[in-house]
């Protein structure tokens, strides 16, 4: 089945300690990108890479970081996480190419940041 | 910039009513445009497409037509049902990438 996972689903943590959200896509697409969702806000783009070891900013992407060593995975890295960052983070991916520009989702992470 | 602004809900409905969700966009040129639904405790999934004026995405249902004289992209649904309780986003892909650029969502509730 064509899908994006992301791990874990849901997560409770402290400030200030290092975390990792994975993202993965088993389509070979390879436009992959973050986005966090607030209430009244929408959904927000954090991160985004065009394909492996290709990445660029979206509009909110001060405290985090990724990677891309390999076209499935988009890992999101929160390295000194805030009680601000607390929200529900998903995973998209896209093929390139296709001139559709439709993104395929994962089923969300729930942050939550004390 | 580019940005999105759909209708604020929520949107309560009776089971079999008519639904309309307003959605008007401003970007350059000729955007993709898209209705994502999520559906509680779910991902996004895209309900419906239209990549240029005058065409018109359709799914389960649900209708919108890309009216670049309006720069509008309105969800519309001639009888809603109880499963259709969801928020739904109008969102828009410029013609130079692949950010998609996202209203602040419509909750939509319909009741028996």
């Amino acid at each position: 089945e064509a899908q994006v996972t992301q791990n874990p689903r849901y997560l409770i943590t402290v400030t200030g300690k290092k975390l990792t959200v994975t993202c993965s896509q088993n389509m070979n697409h390879e436009y992959m990108s973050w986005y966090r969702q607030d209430p009244g806000l929408g959904l927000r783009q954090i991160y985004y890479s065009m394909n492996v070891e290709v990445t660029d900013k979206g509009d909110v992407p001060e405290g985090y970081k990724v990677s891309r060593k390999e076209k499935r995975n988009f890992p999101l890295i929160l390295e000194s996480p805030s009680p601000n960052q607390t929200s529900l983070y998903f995973c998209a991916s896209s093929p390139l190419g296709t001139g559709s520009y439709e993104q395929y989702f994962g089923p969300g992470t729930r942050l939550t940041v004390t | 910039g580019n940005s999105v602004t759909q209708m604020e809900g929520p949107v309560t409905l009776s089971e079999e009513a008519f639904l309309t969700i307003n959605c008007t966009y401003t970007a350059t040129g000729y955007p993709s445009l898209f209705w994502y639904v999520q559906y509680p405790g779910e991902g996004l999934q895209l309900l419906l497409k239209a990549t240029k004026a005058d065409d018109k995405g359709s799914n389960k249902g649900f209708e919108a037509t890309y009216r670049k004289e309006t720069t509008s992209f309105h969800l519309e649904k001639g009888s809603v049902q109880v499963s259709d309780s969801a928020v739904y986003f109008c969102a828009l892909s410029p013609i130079s990438g692949y950010a998609l650029n996202f209203g602040k969502g419509t909750s939509l509730l319909v009741t028996p």
